[in-house]
């Protein structure tokens, strides 16, 4: 079936540093894949998305690259900041699958001073 | 615009009770989803609602149910609570076109007792 397996957290940085968090997918077809983030009492906002193969979703710094030939779509960003500590979650959505998404487990992020 | 709500925000209620959460969509949003968020679990699709009609189904009990009125909101009732239940409960509003960009609410945080 479809899922998602995301690196285990909590992942601890300094500010400034470089950020990655893998994200790997299953599914049949060609889903969209997106990345939320989850801020301590609030609910899950939309990062970025990408919806089909070699297509980079970007905001706010961070980037992420729908690469079919290893079925991963992973996080990154050049400089962290303190502000970014939160929770991302990794997504995907099957095709002709509606509204019906399948989540990564989440992972921690501490941006320390 | 004003963003996704959820009525109410925090809950407790006693094993056996049942519960109704309600969820507003973003204006002009007629597609509504509910998911469950818990540690162990992480975030699991409960249903998705289109034009008050249920279009996609996750794999929860029938305790679990739900509908969406004629203006787009949605409630979902849980029957018989479980100590298992205890979970904070998202809802996420989309417009109907792919690929679907989903809009989190802050979520109801269910305490069963």
């Amino acid at each position: 079936g479809d899922s998602v397996t995301q690196m285990e957290g909590p992942v601890t940085l300094s500010e400034e540093a470089f950020l990655t968090i893998n994200c790997t997918y299953t599914a049949t077809g060609y889903p969209s894949l997106f990345w939320y983030v989850q801020y301590p009492g609030e609910g899950l906002q939309l990062l970025l998305k990408a919806t089909k193969a070699d297509d980079k979703g970007s905001n706010k710094g961070f980037e992420a690259t729908y690469r079919k030939e290893t079925t991963s779509f992973h996080l990154e960003k050049g400089s962290v900041q303190v502000s970014d500590s939160a929770v991302y979650f990794c997504a995907l959505n099957p095709p002709d699958n509606f509204n019906k998404f399948y989540f990564g487990s989440g992972t921690k992020l501490n941006v320390k001073p | 615009k004003a963003g996704v709500t959820q009525t109410p925000r925090y809950l407790i209620k006693t094993r056996g009770q049942q519960v109704t959460l309600s969820c507003s969509p973003i204006s002009g949003h007629r597609s509504v989803s509910w998911y469950q968020q818990t540690p162990g679990q992480g975030l699991q699709f409960l249903f998705e609602y289109f034009s008050e009609t249920q279009r996609n189904k996750g794999n929860f009990p029938g305790r679990f149910s739900g509908r969406q009125f004629s203006n787009s909101r949605s409630e979902m009732n849980v029957s018989t609570l479980e100590l298992g239940d205890s979970a904070l409960y998202l809802c996420a509003s989309s417009l109907p076109d792919s690929p679907y960009e989903q809009y989190f609410g802050p979520g109801t945080r269910l305490t069963v007792t």
